[in-house]
């Protein structure tokens, strides 16, 4: 069985850079997408992007060029950089891992890490 | 972006009811629409793939269809474990949009 858990401090300050980390196991890596999303309390669900295990990326342009991920292949971890936090990205953050092209069918996911931006 | 506009935003059921969710894109998608239901406190989980194909595992009970730009999902006789916050997802285009969201709760 696939697990995803994602780590990372769950409080940034203001401005600084939030840092996400994501484990995968029960099964390789490699030959998927994995996609981060994200959720503000009590709201809907927001794309972040996603990250090919080959290393290809894309973003969402809402957060205008603030997000970059990557993927050790070799440690089966994820990660998720977001830089000049704000309030507005006070969110829960799920990694998921997704099946064909973009990672569309997100069939596994993360328990999710709640980030909240405070000073 | 594509825009994904879900009603409704919750609604009231009881138990054996028969339940159904939109999705209207703001364009032409193809069948390019997932749902996922999300409980409380938890991630979300995939249902319906390709506005249709039923994910393995899940129940058969839950069902999802296409007309043009509107996408349906039905739940055609509610369960305990039904109440929770479903949402639609289109991927025919970047970046991947989702429903706003509709919460099931018990009437």
């Amino acid at each position: 069985q696939v697990h995803l858990r994602e780590s990372g401090p769950g409080l940034v300050k203001p401005s600084e850079t939030l840092s996400l980390t994501c484990s995968v196991s029960g099964g390789s890596i490699t030959n998927y997408y994995y996609t981060w999303i994200r959720q503000p309390p009590g709201k809907g669900l927001e794309w972040i992007g996603y990250v090919h295990y080959s290393g290809s990326a894309s973003y969402n342009p809402s957060l205008n060029s603030r997000a970059t991920m990557s993927v050790d292949t070799s440690n089966s971890l994820l990660s998720l950089t977001l830089t000049s936090v704000t309030a507005a990205d006070t969110a829960i953050y799920f990694c998921a891992r997704g099946r064909a092209v973009w990672g569309t069918y997100l069939d596994y996911w993360g328990q999710g890490i709640l980030v909240t931006v405070s000073s | 972006d594509i825009q994904m506009t879900q009603s409704p935003s919750s609604l009231s059921a009881s138990v054996g009811d028969r339940v159904t969710i939109t999705c209207q894109a703001s364009q032409d998608i193809s069948n390019y629409v997932n749902w996922y239901q999300q409980k409380p406190g938890r991630a979300p989980k995939l249902l319906i793939y390709d506005a249709s194909n039923l994910e393995a595992g899940v129940p058969s009970r839950f069902s999802g269809s296409a007309s043009g730009t509107e996408f349906s999902f039905t739940i055609s006789s509610l369960q305990p474990e039904d109440f929770a916050t479903y949402y639609c997802q289109q991927f025919d285009v970047l970046p991947l949009t989702f429903g706003g969201g509709t919460k099931v709760d018990l009437k």
